[in-house]
């Protein structure tokens, strides 16, 4: 049974640049939730994708952006970075939107932004 | 005011000793509740529910207070594999959205 899985798991950006992180959810799982996580903190939440359309959405700028796909993978866009976009971010599945609150996390994307 | 927040800590605590966090919820349409576990630099996972009669597994108890709006976990008989940051989630099931607390970091030492 495939978990989450992410990627890429590490990679380096620099100020204006633009990035997109892929996530497949666990098997039989159909919602998507982004969340960034900076050091120190907890995971915050980007967005929720369910049935192919962004549910829900956090304080986070237009300039994150997502998209889920028929087969319930989803990518994270985020345009113009600025440094302090550094953070580890993480792809958690459910089944049926926010379900039971139980959340499986993929290892996450470090994302690094000079 | 954060929606979900926690003592950051660090608690720093001998092996067999019994440690407690709370963590309290501003919004009160807040329906759900769990104690998540994040080992360092590691993906959190699902340690357990929290109910409102509250619940036990094993060595860990989570209690919910609707009325003053709080949540508790306490380990019991703590054990050096349980040196992690607990990170308190609230659960929004009409909005569809799952909180994080900043997380409580804890230490356990031989």
């Amino acid at each position: 049974d495939a978990g989450v899985t992410q990627s890429p798991t590490h990679l380096i950006k620099t100020r204006g640049q633009q990035v997109t992180l892929r996530c497949s959810p666990k098997s039989g799982h159909d919602t998507v939730s982004w969340y960034q996580q900076a050091l120190g903190q907890g995971p915050q939440f980007i967005f929720q994708y369910y049935e192919e359309e962004e549910r829900q959405r956090g304080n986070f700028p237009d300039r994150f952006s997502g998209h889920q796909f028929p087969n319930y993978s989803s990518e994270l866009n985020v345009n113009a970075l600025l440094l302090g976009d550094s953070a580890l971010y993480l792809c958690a599945s459910s089944l049926g939107g926010a379900g039971t609150g139980e959340l499986f996390f993929g290892e996450g994307s470090r994302l690094t932004v000079l | 005011r954060k929606e979900v927040e926690q003592d950051p800590g660090p608690f720093n605590v001998p092996e067999g000793a019994t440690v407690a966090f709370n963590c309290t919820y501003s919004n009160s349409a807040s329906q759900s509740f769990f104690w998540y576990r994040q080992d360092c630099r590691k993906e959190p996972k699902l340690l357990m529910s929290v109910y409102s009669s509250g619940n036990e597994d094993g060595r860990f108890t989570a209690q919910l207070n609707r009325a003053s709006q709080y949540i508790s976990l306490l380990i019991r008989d703590s054990k050096l594999s349980d040196s992690a940051t607990y990170l308190c989630v609230a659960l929004y099931s009409s909005a569809s959205k799952i909180i994080f607390g900043s997380g409580t970091r804890l230490s356990i030492r031989p």
